[in-house]
């Protein structure tokens, strides 16, 4: 199967601090989003994004897929922001595989 | 209704019990996923349905476990003769098409407990 790697694994951030998280994956996929995880648990979609880059207020992401990694830009980190980001690619048919997330704390 | 929502919120069964948790996607989603997450790991797909139809239950772990969405709304995942193994948050996700592609929008989980 297809292998999606995420780093850092861990963040510890400032309030107001900038920050870049990274998606490496294996294989050619047809899909890729980002997902912000809250301490509650629920999973909030950020980005759909298989190419390209988008913005979304202090958000943006960006994949190269030809080199077959995203990024993802958090500008004036708040504190609303800790919890743990997913990204989660489709690979064959409709299966999605999720990296191990990386988790950011956002300290005032 | 807004989003997917799920139920019941949590679960505590005895090992050997039979549990079912349901989901109700967002009204006209036709695909709908079931992943399971572990504590400290990335959600694991289980299986897909689109509409009423199944489409691949290759991630479901052993055969005690079953899914069924038999109009194409409404799933319910069952888990037969639970183990202590099967301890974890169940979650529901589905999409529809829209001018971002198919994004998934999950649910909050089922979290269970198996004693």
């Amino acid at each position: 199967g297809i292998q999606v790697e995420q780093s850092p694994p861990d963040l510890i951030l400032q309030e107001g601090a900038n920050s870049t998280l990274r998606c490496n994956f294996s294989d050619s996929v047809n899909n890729l989003q980002w997902f912000h995880q809250n301490p509650w648990g629920q999973l909030i979609n950020l980005f759909y994004i298989p190419s390209g880059t988008k913005q979304n207020g202090r958000l943006s992401a960006t994949t190269v897929a030809t080199e077959r990694y995203s990024l993802l830009y958090i500008s004036s980190s708040q504190t609303t922001d800790s919890g743990v980001y997913f990204c989660a690619v489709e690979y064959t048919g409709n299966q999605f595989y999720f990296g191990t997330g990386t988790s950011l704390t956002v300290i005032p | 209704g807004a989003g997917v929502s799920q139920s019941p919120r949590y679960k505590v069964a005895k090992r050997g019990q039979d549990v079912a948790l349901r989901c109700d996607p967002i009204s006209g989603h036709v695909s709908l996923f079931w992943y399971q997450q572990a504590l400290g790991q990335g959600p694991e797909f289980l299986t897909y349905f689109q509409n009423e139809a199944q489409l691949d239950k290759s991630g479901l772990p052993s055969d005690r476990f079953f899914a069924e969405r038999p109009e194409g709304s409404v799933s319910t995942l069952k888990i037969q003769r639970t183990q202590q193994e099967d301890s974890a948050v169940y979650l529901c996700a589905s999409s529809g098409r829209d001018i971002t592609g198919e994004t998934q929008y999950f649910g909050p989980g089922t979290r269970l407990l198996v004693l």
